[in-house]
């Protein structure tokens, strides 16, 4: 059973038209919850992290909220260069050491002129 | 204002060849990780390395070996590659254990 699930698989939109990508997660302990941009052939790039349910972060067009089981990343008026695949990861108490971000599989926007 | 610097970006290696991917960083983060990303999946966590001279498995260690010498050098080596090992591979370092990480541009592999 997947700990992080991201939903939708796949996201099309028009320019201007606002929407939300989820982030469901099952791991107990949660330490930290990240978001991230992936461009085609490039490195995950870091937009948020978010500690503990309640907590807000925004940046331009994009704010993330958490909650006890699941973070939204909220998308307002995007734009074309919005469109990338978003990634959501957990980091959470197993026992062990530093272990590791724990990834979803992601979101993939597409935003249309 | 390198970062996270992998290499090489691509390779291609016939199965039962071994190789290293290289990666380093300059910012003088303690925590170092491999990840490794196939179509449709999540990243998955290969080794990590809390500071020079220790290194743990992640989820998917089996055919990998990491070591690590400097704080700055994190290299993967590939023994034995199989079909399996194609993927994309990120390096990833942090200052913190519950801090944002960095990553490089990834490493394509293809085993064939």
């Amino acid at each position: 059973e997947d700990q992080v699930t991201q939903s939708p698989e796949a996201l099309r939109l028009q320019e201007g038209e606002s929407s939300s990508l989820n982030c469901s997660y099952t791991v107990s302990g949660l330490r930290g919850l990240f978001w991230y941009r992936q461009d085609p052939g490039k490195g995950p790039e870091f937009l948020f992290t978010l500690y503990s349910a309640g907590e807000e972060k925004e940046k331009e067009r994009l704010k993330a909220t958490l909650t006890k089981k699941e973070s939204f990343l909220h998308i307002t008026a995007p734009k074309p260069e919005d469109s990338a695949t978003y990634l959501c990861a957990v980091q959470f108490n197993s026992g062990g050491g530093a272990d590791g971000l724990t990834f979803g599989k992601g979101t993939h926007l597409i935003i249309q002129p | 204002n390198a970062g996270v610097t992998q290499t090489p970006k691509f390779r291609i290696l016939k199965i039962g060849q071994s190789m290293t991917l290289q990666c380093t960083q300059d910012m003088n983060h303690n925590y170092m990780y491999w990840y490794r990303q196939d179509p449709g999946m999540g990243l998955k966590l290969i080794y990590y390395s809390v500071g020079a001279g220790i290194t743990d498995k992640g989820e998917v260690p089996n055919g990998y070996n990491v070591s690590r010498s400097t704080t700055e050098d994190f290299p993967l080596r590939l023994e034995l590659a199989a079909p399996s090992q194609t993927s994309v591979y990120f390096c990833a370092s942090s200052a913190g254990v519950n801090t944002e990480a960095f990553f490089g541009q990834g490493t394509r592999l293809t085993v064939v």
